[in-house]
């Protein structure tokens, strides 16, 4: 089944220490891809995408994530956390023959100060 | 401007009322999509209209009704609402890369901070 997967509901991370989230997708080819955070009660921001090219993208707030075609994988990293990082993280993949975006289930992210 | 601005910011309804959620862009993006997010779930896709017409409807109930008015503006009518609907409903809007019938380049969607709904 075609599907976008995040393997960790939750993780907590101390105040600068590094993140990784982790994204893995099953399409037949390989589609955009895109990270979005949420706060809560907010809509969703873009922090990143993926179309092609350099598979090292950089984003805002210091995010970057590296497209692995042959892990069918778009993690995303951060090499310092800040208390405002907390929030929920979706991973996303645009199927170029749809009007769609669709979206992993999320990572939620509790930074410890 | 590079916001999309959603109102009201949170509505509150009973089962027999009518009501509607309101979206604005000006940011000439030509396709504009409703998704309905639940707590602690991602956003899923509701309707999607590009160049002012429906393009996709996710098999919503109909007590669902999108309108589209103009390229600027989408709204949502609510109308014999379930309990089971409260949620929050976010809308978002991109260019739409669509050329002479063809998806080309990639959905980049602005969303705006949502309307949250709670049916009573």
């Amino acid at each position: 089944a075609q599907s976008v997967t995040q393997p960790d509901i939750h993780i907590t991370v101390s105040e600068g220490a590094s993140l990784e989230l982790r994204c893995n997708y099953s399409y037949g080819a390989t589609p955009y891809l895109f990270w979005y955070v949420q706060s809560p009660g907010q809509g969703l921001q873009l922090l990143l995408k993926y179309f092609s090219g350099d598979t090292l993208v950089q984003g805002i707030k210091g995010f970057e994530a590296e497209f692995k075609r042959s892990q069918s994988s778009f993690n995303l990293r951060k090499p310092s956390v800040h208390w405002s990082d907390a929030a929920e993280y979706f991973c996303a993949v645009d199927k170029t023959s749809y009007d769609k975006v669709i979206f992993g289930p999320g990572t939620s992210l509790s930074v410890i100060p | 401007d590079t916001e999309v601005t959603q109102t009201p910011k949170h509505l509150v309804m009973g089962m027999t009322n009518k009501k509607s959620l309101k979206c604005e862009q000006h940011m000439g993006h030509r396709a504009m999509y409703w998704y309905k997010q639940k707590a602690k779930k991602p956003p899923e896709l509701m309707f999607v209209y590009s160049y002012e017409k429906l393009s996709i409807n996710e098999s919503v109930p109909s007590r669902f009704s999108p309108e589209c008015p103009n390229s600027s503006l989408l709204n949502l009518h609510l109308h014999a609402l379930q309990p089971e609907d409260s949620a929050l409903y976010l809308c978002a809007s991109s260019q739409d890369v669509r050329i002479q019938g063809e998806h080309s380049g990639a959905n980049v969607l602005t969303f705006g901070a949502g309307s949250r709904l709670t049916v009573l």
